[in-house]
């Protein structure tokens, strides 16, 4: 398996413009993780899935940034508009969801700079 | 609700033994877990323990559990440059979905 998959790997866009990230998760995995990391507020759980159903999505910043899960081998992250503030690494994680053993993978990320 | 501490930063010389430490609060977790993140990477699992035991060897890397103190460290013997890396605890959250609560991260620096 080739891992965990996110696109793009860079992302450069102005303030104002529509960001869409992507990830493919590892087949089989049922949980599926979108993550942030900052060097002020370290790495934050925005929002996960389970089974392709949001479970919780408190760490969502605010109502410009919205995550779908059509099928379970694709996930998106939007933000619409975009704030150089959301400037960030974004990193998906997936793993068997369950009550034991969670090892979690994680994507390389999208280094996303918002000017 | 569940939480995990960690100190932000460690500094060692290289051939000297780093301890990260860490506290956690659920002690109903069934593994914790320690996670490397080198530069301009994700993370990626380094090792883990399971709740019924107090210790666990894998090469330079020795994990010990306090579960009474919810305690968990790790030890890495013989420092190279190429450990420098952010290290991350984190324990299985209660909600049984896979969801893991991460620590910050402590920045390991090895000098030469």
């Amino acid at each position: 398996d080739a891992g965990v998959i996110q696109s793009p790997r860079h992302e450069v866009t102005e303030m104002g413009q529509e960001v869409t990230l992507r990830c493919k998760p590892i087949s089989g995995h049922n949980s599926l993780f979108w993550y942030r990391q900052t060097m002020m507020r370290g790495l934050e759980l925005l929002i996960y899935f389970n089974n392709n159903v949001p479970i919780d999505d408190s760490g969502m910043p605010e109502d410009r940034f919205s995550a779908k899960m059509p099928n379970a081998s694709f996930s998106t992250l939007k933000i619409q508009p975009s704030e150089p503030r959301d400037s960030a690494v974004y990193f998906c994680a997936s793993s068997f969801g369950g009550p034991s053993y969670n090892e979690q993978f994680f994507g390389p990320g999208t280094r996303l700079t918002v000017l | 609700g569940e939480d995990v501490e960690q100190s932000l930063f460690l500094s060692v010389r290289e051939g000297d033994s780093s301890v990260i430490n860490c506290t956690y609060t659920d002690s109903s977790s069934t593994y914790l877990y320690w996670y490397k993140q080198e530069p301009g990477a994700g993370l990626q699992l380094l090792t883990y323990i399971f709740s019924n035991m107090d210790m666990k060897q894998d090469q330079r890397l020795t994990v010990l559990l306090n579960k009474k103190d919810k305690h968990l460290s790790l030890r890495i013997a013989d420092t190279q440059t190429g450990d420098s890396a952010i290290y991350f605890c984190a324990e299985s959250h209660s909600s049984n979905t896979g969801k893991l609560i991460f620590g910050q991260g402590t920045t390991l620096q090895v000098k030469p």
